[in-house]
């Protein structure tokens, strides 16, 4: 069964493009997370959300946009991609309750812009 | 400023040592600190939490210890196995503050 997906797990684009990155989560968490992993494999943490409400917002460009239709999912839609914007992106869950707030992950994706 | 810093030098060991990963962090305090692995190409997978009141915490063949004073965290795997290759990530969060700080993890090879 899997806990975190994402869908597309690779993404290749051109500059300038729009693109959306879909991630689902069937453990019943209420927090999702959308985190960037760059070349030097640094987690950026860019969102949060709890129950549908932004709990996180990091300083990301406004070109990105995250919306949470519900609690079991969690979208990244990106504007006028550049190629600064290549990087994995993981999408990640927990509970806001939890001891520590660990986290699941998705496997990822690897959007490359051209 | 506040970081977190691990072994930036990849870590080679022979199967069945005991493999050393350290994360230390300046001007935080940690309620709580995480240890995570990534394999190539996945996602990180929780290992273990451990409490800023906890010395030590251990699970099958691993340990994680936290010295708040030392404001360090040390994770150990015993028995080492080529299968544990991957880098591990510590993770921390702060008092009530909703998010994780990651460090940059550290690679270890387990060679056979």
């Amino acid at each position: 069964d899997t806990a975190v997906s994402q869908t597309p797990k690779y993404l290749v684009t051109q500059m300038g493009n729009d693109k959306s990155i879909k991630c689902e989560q069937n453990l019943g968490h209420d927090t999702m997370y959308w985190y960037k992993q760059d070349s030097k494999k640094f987690l950026k943490i860019m969102f949060s959300y709890n129950n549908k409400e932004l709990i996180i917002n990091e300083t990301v460009p406004n070109r990105f946009s995250p919306k949470s239709p519900d609690k079991a999912h969690l979208n990244l839609h990106i504007n006028s991609l550049e190629l600064g914007d290549s990087a994995v992106y993981f999408c990640a869950s927990s509970h806001m309750t939890g001891v520590g707030y660990e986290q699941y992950f998705g496997p990822g994706t690897r959007l490359t812009v051209t | 400023s506040q970081k977190i810093e691990q072994n930036s030098e990849a870590l080679n060991i022979q199967e069945g040592k005991t493999a050393t990963l350290t994360c230390n962090y300046t001007n935080y305090s940690p309620a709580y600190l995480q240890w995570y692995r990534q394999d190539p190409g996945r996602g990180p997978v929780f290992l273990l939490l451990i409490r800023e009141n906890e010395k030590e915490k251990r699970k099958e063949r691993l340990k994680v210890t936290f010295d708040t004073t030392l404001k360090q965290s040390l994770f150990h795997i015993t028995a080492s196995q080529p299968a544990d290759s991957a880098t591990y990530l510590c993770a921390l969060r702060a008092g009530n503050n909703r998010k994780l700080i990651w460090g940059l993890g550290t690679s270890l090879a387990v060679n056979p």
